[in-house]
């Protein structure tokens, strides 16, 4: 069964401490996105991979990280310079980077820290 | 620059009535517009996408959406709603030229039916 796999689906931390949320895809994909999700503010970009080893910054990229060391995973690190990162956090891949290819979203990670 | 605009945070309509969902767009060149649905504490699901040609695009669901150039409008429609269709519904556009390919996602619209 093809598809994209988060994990958590929720996680409670406290601040100052550093969270790694899990994405995984087995489509193949080349291209995997990660975004935020906020109450009546859509979608903001916070990184994004065309390749392995390749990522490139956001819309909103100031106290996350990624890493893109496998075709399959695209791991995000919330920093605790992340000044209000409480939030839904979802993944999403593609084929390819060429625009016209829909994407494909995985259940998504509710952080929550106090 | 590109942008999605949709107007109403929430459109409520009674099952069997036909429902739309208003989607506007601005990008540089040729855009790529998709429509993806988004049940409560669930990821985005694809509906449908317009890339070129015909002007009317069917996708899942029932869905169909109608590309008009003139209006940069991409409206998202169904003759008959369901319950069921309730959920959150955001528009997005990219573009391989001028623009980004990656999307840029509207606000979503709450579709609400009631039964």
């Amino acid at each position: 069964d093809g598809g994209i796999t988060q994990s958590p689906k929720y996680l409670f931390r406290k601040e100052g401490q550093n969270v790694t949320l899990s994405c995984e895809q087995n489509l193949n994909h080349d291209a995997m996105y990660w975004y935020r999700q906020d109450p009546g503010q859509g979608l903001r970009l916070i990184y994004y991979s065309q390749i392995v080893n390749d990522f490139q910054k956001g819309d909103i990229a100031e106290g996350y990280s990624v890493s893109r060391e496998k075709k399959e995973s695209f791991p995000l690190t919330v920093t605790s310079a992340q000044k209000n990162p409480t939030a839904f956090y979802l993944c999403a891949s593609s084929i390819s980077m060429g625009g016209f290819y829909e994407q494909y979203f995985g259940p998504g990670t509710r952080l929550t820290v106090t | 620059a590109q942008s999605v605009a949709q107007p109403e945070d929430q459109v409520n309509v009674a099952e069997g009535n036909p429902l739309t969902v208003k989607c506007t767009y601005s990008v540089s060149g040729n855009p790529y517009l998709f429509w993806y649905v988004q049940y409560p504490n669930r990821g985005l699901q694809f509906l449908l996408k317009y890339i070129t040609g015909d002007n009317l695009v069917k996708g899942s669901y029932g869905f169909e959406a109608e590309f008009n150039k003139s209006q940069t409008s991409f409206h998202l429609k169904k003759p008959s709603a369901l319950v069921s269709d309730s959920a959150l519904y955001f528009c997005a556009v990219s573009t391989s030229s001028g623009g980004s390919y990656i999307p840029t996602f509207g606000r979503g619209t709450s579709l609400i039916v009631h039964p």
